[in-house]
């Protein structure tokens, strides 16, 4: 069966530090990878999506970047971190235009 | 731009009583999903939908996809205070398309 993690659960930085979050797939090939920032209790904002190695599609301009280093890879970064992106940053896979299973989520808080 | 409407946006009911969520679009999607989320998780899948007019049925929720691939409905019966949490609807259009989220608080 698949599973997808996502670490830190967890994260309180300082404005203007960098930003790694990362999220791996396993039990699949290939899957197609998303990152989402949620506000608290509102729906779910689509930042980046991957259907495969290398390959990043950016859905809104902002202060964020993806990269997907590895088939079941995928990494949220930011050289500098704004006030703005503290959020609730959520990965999720898919298979080929099928449904989307998410992770549990990371709790960024930017002080 | 595509959007997705979903109603209501707070719900707060006692157990025992039934309640709908509703998702409207413009859009078509090829299927609609409905997920529940509890605080601090990730969304869990509850259903996919596909076909219109489909009606699936998980326990005391029923999940309807309207004739017309737009729009779908989350329907509970005798609430119970486990059934609270953060209902999201998802259509997809080759990206899910999210609604705002329905926060459903079930008291005892």
């Amino acid at each position: 069966s698949q599973t997808i993690h996502q670490w830190p659960a967890t994260l309180v930085q300082p404005v203007g530090s960098p930003l790694s979050l990362e999220c791996t797939v396993e039990g699949t090939s290939n899957p197609n990878l998303y990152w989402y920032r949620q506000a608290a209790g509102r729906g779910l904002q689509l930042l980046f999506y991957s259907v495969g190695i290398g390959q990043i599609s950016s859905e809104v301009p902002q202060n964020l970047s993806a990269s997907r280093p590895q088939d079941r890879q995928f990494i949220l970064s930011s050289k500098k971190l704004l006030l703005s992106d503290s959020g609730f940053y959520l990965c999720a896979w898919s298979a080929i235009l099928d449904t989307q299973y998410f992770g549990p989520g990371t709790r960024l808080t930017v002080l | 731009t595509q959007l997705l409407e979903q109603s209501p946006q707070f719900l707060s009911i006692q157990e025992g009583e039934n309640l709908t969520v509703y998702c409207n679009s413009s859009s078509v999607f090829s299927s609609l999903q409905w997920y529940r989320q509890e605080p601090g998780e990730g969304p869990v899948l509850l259903v996919t939908v596909v076909t219109g007019g489909e009606v699936k049925k998980l326990k005391r929720l029923t999940f309807q996809f309207g004739d017309a691939r737009k729009d779908s409905s989350l329907h509970i019966t005798a609430a119970q205070t486990g059934d609270t949490g953060l209902y999201l609807c998802a259509g997809n259009t080759g990206k899910l398309i999210f609604g705002q989220g329905t926060t459903l608080q079930v008291k005892p």
